[in-house]
């Protein structure tokens, strides 16, 4: 597509649903980064991809919180038993994924995660 | 020690003024930097990118790349209400991750 796309853009969930958010990066951007940023605060960094893989899942804040993608494209971050501090706005960015020029990252429209 | 530090407080600026933003950064192995811009509800816009030492202009925005301080900044020219945002410095540390700074609120008063 012509950018990222994440959806659903806004979601209001019971405190202990699941929640899956997804996340439809730029095609042929390797490189796949989910972020949570709470109202008035900065990005915090949760989960990269590059490809299928995940070489850094150490901002996960939870063993609540999963995130996977399949066929190097479409990502799905995943909250179980979801509490009201999970409530913020989930960012997902993605770029080409090569150190050095071009890399380049691009946001989605975020997805506004509201617990209650 | 954060990995990327952006440590003013919001910034207020006249219009026509320039607006200065500074960040530093903890890996010396960081290669790529960038400046985003994000207003208040919406998703950060990337606004500038710099890889090597010294200055890139780019309309109205220069950003400054300094690898031996390890700070990178970002100057806004002729200042608009426009740009009041808050703008966020990142990089790229070790496996790739990009981190973020916190951010610093500019706001233009006409």
């Amino acid at each position: 597509g012509a950018g990222v796309s994440q959806s659903p853009s806004n979601k209001v969930t019971e405190k202990g649903k699941d929640v899956e958010l997804r996340c439809d990066p730029i095609s042929g951007h390797t490189a796949l980064y989910w972020y949570r940023q709470s109202l008035g605060q900065g990005l915090e960094f949760l989960i990269y991809f590059q490809g299928n893989s995940a070489p850094d899942k150490s901002g996960l804040p939870s063993d609540r919180f999963s995130a996977e993608r399949t066929g190097g494209s479409v990502s799905t971050l995943t909250i179980q038993r979801t509490q009201q501090e999970d409530s913020a706005v989930y960012l997902c960015a993605s770029s080409l994924g090569r150190r050095g020029t071009n890399t380049e990252a691009f946001f989605g429209q975020g997805t506004r995660l509201t617990v209650v | 020690q954060k990995e990327v530090e952006q440590n003013s407080g919001p910034l207020s600026v006249p219009e026509g003024a320039i607006a200065s933003l500074n960040c530093t950064y903890s890996d010396r192995g960081s290669q790529s930097f960038f400046w985003y811009r994000q207003y208040s509800g919406k998703s950060p816009e990337l606004i500038m990118f710099i890889y090597s030492n010294g200055d890139k202009e780019d309309g109205r925005f220069t950003a400054q790349l300094n690898k031996a301080s390890q700070y990178v900044s970002l100057l806004i020219r002729d200042s608009q209400p426009s740009d009041s945002a808050t703008y966020l410095c990142a990089a790229y540390y070790g496996n790739n991750r990009l981190a973020f700074g916190k951010g610093n609120q500019v706001v233009v008063i006409p």
